[in-house]
């Protein structure tokens, strides 16, 4: 079964650039989603088909993927986007990445 | 803007049957799924695990891992979807999501772009 690899967790200063990757076999060929989920909540769509933003979802939140790896990139990152982050792509199944915590030091 | 709301038993024996419901308000049941996260203490990865999504036509799909307890249905008013999950266990204990699944067909990919408030399930003696 087709599997997607996230680090567990990121550490990342305020202002600065997070990214979180999700690694998986040609993952560039496929299309991914990112999720955002903070405790005692719903996951929050961020990101899908790759780059794209839903409406409300902040500019800093942007995304990649080529070869085997999809990042999510979060510029001047704020306190409030410290959650956890899910990668998420559609083999013949619908896969789910481990998540990263995302800590806002 | 659609709404979702899942309900459920709560609780649950082991070796018994799991029946949740999803109700769906300003929206056409088009695709939908569940969604679970194990839940608990001493639960050391709670991260997102996909069960099955039923389209409006009531044909569904169902993760290859748990094809064989699983089922979801349609009701015929097209405004709630069920999932039943027989034969249980404490692996079982999570919190299930239902979430609408848009699908764009031509480039085979999909998002999760609502989601319900979840419903904690416990199985437990």
């Amino acid at each position: 079964s087709y599997e997607l690899t996230q680090p567990p967790s990121v550490s990342v200063s305020p202002g600065q650039t997070a990214s979180i990757t999700c690694s998986g076999n040609e993952l560039g060929d496929k299309y991914v989603s990112w999720y955002q989920q903070k405790p005692g909540h719903s996951p929050v769509l961020v990101l899908y088909q790759n780059t794209r933003r839903p409406s409300g979802i902040p500019e800093r939140f942007s995304g990649s993927n080529s070869g085997s790896t999809a990042t999510l990139t979060i510029s001047g990152t704020q306190a409030m986007d410290e959650a956890d982050y899910y990668c998420q792509a559609w083999d013949d199944s619908v896969v789910f990445g481990g998540g990263t915590k995302l800590t806002v030091l | 803007q659609v709404q979702l709301q899942e309900s459920g038993p709560g609780l649950v024996r082991p070796s018994e049957t799991l029946s949740l419901t999803c109700s769906v308000s300003g929206d056409s049941i088009t695709s939908y799924s569940w969604i679970r996260q194990p839940a608990g203490k001493g639960v050391e990865w709670k991260g997102l695990e996909w069960i099955g999504r039923i389209y409006g036509s009531g044909i569904s799909n169902y993760n290859p891992s748990l094809k064989s307890r699983v089922t979801m249905s349609l009701d015929t008013s097209k405004t709630q979807f069920s999932l039943i999950m027989t034969s249980v266990t404490a692996a079982d204990t999570a919190v299930y999501y239902c979430a609408r699944d848009t699908i764009h067909y031509r480039t085979s990919s999909n998002w999760f772009d609502s989601w319900g408030q979840g419903t904690p399930v416990t199985v437990s003696s």
